[in-house]
C-alpha cells in the first residue's frame, strides 16, 4: 500500500448505529487530519493530530470522536449521527515541524457516508 | 482573516481548448503557502502544486501552468490543450505557517468539464 488509504470507501448507517472510519498513512508523516466535505460547502477541517497534540474544530459535534493510536493510524468513531452528517470524509497526512506548518497535506480517497 | 475565493463555480470547455481557473486569496500574514488540488469523480484530492509567498516565479508542468501574483493576491491555474481526463473539481487552498495547526483554507472549488 502506498500513500493514504481509507476504509471503508462507502458506509450506510442508521442514526442509532455506531461505526468507525479508518485511515492509514504509509508516508512516514507525523500529522494526520480529518476533513468533512458536504455538498456545496467548502472542505471543513474537523480534527488534527500533529506532533502528538490534538487540535479540533470547536464546531464539530461530540457525536464525532477521533482516535490516533500512533502516527500512522487515525480513526473517526461515529455514534448517533444525523442525516445532515452524510458527506465525504477525507483523511490527510503531512510532515510538520514544531510551531511551523509548512508541508503539503496528502489525502486519501475518502469514505462516502450516508446516514439514514 | 484568511479566505480563498474561487469565483468560477463551473466551467465547460471542449477538448484542446485552454482554460484558466481563478483563485484569489486573503491573508494578513507575510509568510504563507498556496496549493492547488484536483478532485476527480473518485473523490480523492490529488496534490498538484505548492507555492510559498516568497516565490512569485510562474511554474509550468507539462500542460499545467500557474501564475502567482502577490500584487493582486491571485494564484491562477491554466490547463493548456485540455483533455477529457482533466474533468474534475479543482480546489485552491491557503495555509499560513505560524500556529495554524495544519489548517488549510480551501476555496469552494471549480468544477471543470472537458467535453470531447
Amino acid at each position: 500500500e502506498t500513500g493514504v488509504t481509507q476504509t471503508p470507501r462507502h458506509l450506510v448507517m442508521g442514526m442509532t448505529n455506531k461505526k468507525s472510519l479508518k485511515c492509514e498513512q504509509h508516508l512516514g508523516h507525523n500529522a494526520m487530519y480529518w476533513y468533512k466535505q458536504s455538498a456545496k460547502k467548502p472542505l471543513e477541517l474537523m480534527f488534527v493530530y500533529s506532533l502528538e497534540e490534538r487540535v479540533e474544530n470547536n464546531s464539530v459535534p461530540s457525536r464525532f470522536s477521533p482516535e490516533c493510536p500512533n502516527s500512522s493510524h487515525l480513526f473517526l468513531h461515529l455514534h448517533t449521527l444525523q442525516p445532515e452528517d452524510s458527506a465525504l470524509y477525507l483523511c490527510a497526512s503531512s510532515q510538520e515541524s514544531k510551531g511551523v506548518s509548512t508541508d503539503t497535506q496528502y489525502f486519501g480517497p475518502g469514505t462516502r457516508l450516508t446516514v439514514l | 482573516a484568511q479566505k480563498v475565493t474561487q469565483a468560477q463555480t463551473e466551467i465547460s470547455v471542449v477538448e484542446k481548448e485552454d482554460v484558466t481557473l481563478d483563485c484569489v486569496y486573503e491573508t494578513r500574514d507575510t509568510t504563507y503557502y498556496l496549493f492547488w488540488y484536483k478532485q476527480p469523480p473518485s473523490g480523492e484530492l490529488v496534490f498538484l502544486i505548492r507555492r510559498n509567498s516568497f516565490d512569485e516565479q510562474n511554474e509550468i508542468s507539462g500542460r499545467y501552468s500557474w501564475n502567482f501574483q502577490k500584487s493582486t493576491s491571485s494564484f491562477n491555474f491554466t490547463i493548456t490543450a485540455s483533455q477529457v481526463v482533466d474533468s474534475a473539481v479543482y480546489f485552491c487552498a491557503l495555509r499560513i505557517t505560524l500556529g495554524s495547526q495544519g489548517n488549510l483554507i480551501f476555496g469552494k472549488g471549480t468544477k471543470l468539464s472537458v467535453k470531447p
